[in-house]
């Protein structure tokens, strides 16, 4: 079974400063990795996976993640936000060696201030 | 193309009420998935479908949580005789091959 664990339930940054958010997972199995966001009222939003191959992956929005398998991590960096990063955003993960359940953390609120 | 959507968008349901929730995945997307979502947690899973046969319910979390998909496009959800602790946004999500789960935009039930 696998876990994932964000270690920021809440997170304020001001606008145009650099963020990361972390994940963690925990799996007996190779896996593949996920960064979604929610906006407030809506459905999640794929912002960038990992499947395979460079461990540096590039999503949209100009955010960018970095698996580190020796760590469990995958966290989720900007260089700069806007305002319209405010959301909620959530890691998840599925097994690479069983269907498609995937697992999710319990979020990060990212509130970008002006 | 048109996405994932779900209706109703909203339902208030008095205890005891049965209510049916409906998704309508990506046309030809064989994997179809539920989600519960409670407030500021993150989604958990429910149950999976693949066409229409269903291939894991272990997260349903009572006997009172039905799913089906009998033509292997549409799903409903379904609560019987639905309690408070059922108040949560319910999501949908279909995925092709590529391991994207597209999510449609949510119900959010309200037991009062």
């Amino acid at each position: 079974a696998q876990s994932v664990t964000q270690l920021d339930s809440q997170v304020p940054v001001f606008e145009e400063a650099p963020v990361e958010l972390r994940c963690n997972y925990s799996s007996s199995v190779s896996v593949y990795l996920f960064w979604y966001v929610q906006y407030p009222n809506q459905g999640l939003q794929l912002l960038l996976k990992y499947l395979s191959g460079s461990t540096l992956v590039k999503g949209i929005n100009g955010f960018e993640a970095e698996f580190n398998k020796s760590q469990t991590s995958f966290h989720l960096r900007k260089p700069s936000v806007h305002i319209s990063d405010t959301a909620e955003y959530f890691c998840a993960v599925t097994s690479k060696t069983s269907y498609d359940k995937v697992i999710f953390g319990p979020g990060t609120s990212l509130s970008v201030i002006p | 193309g048109a996405g994932v959507s779900q209706s109703p968008r909203y339902k208030v349901a008095k205890r005891g009420q049965d209510v049916a929730l409906r998704c309508d995945p990506i046309s030809g997307h064989v994997s179809l998935f539920w989600y519960q979502q409670a407030l500021g947690q993150g989604p958990e899973f429910l149950t999976y479908f693949q066409n229409e046969a269903q291939l894991d319910k272990s997260g349903l979390p009572s006997d009172r949580f039905f799913a089906e998909r009998p033509e292997g496009s549409v799903s409903t959800l379904k609560i019987q005789r639905t309690q408070q602790e059922d108040s949560a946004v319910y999501l949908c999500a279909s995925t092709d091959v590529s391991y994207e789960q597209y999510f449609g935009p949510g119900t959010r039930l309200t037991v009062t």
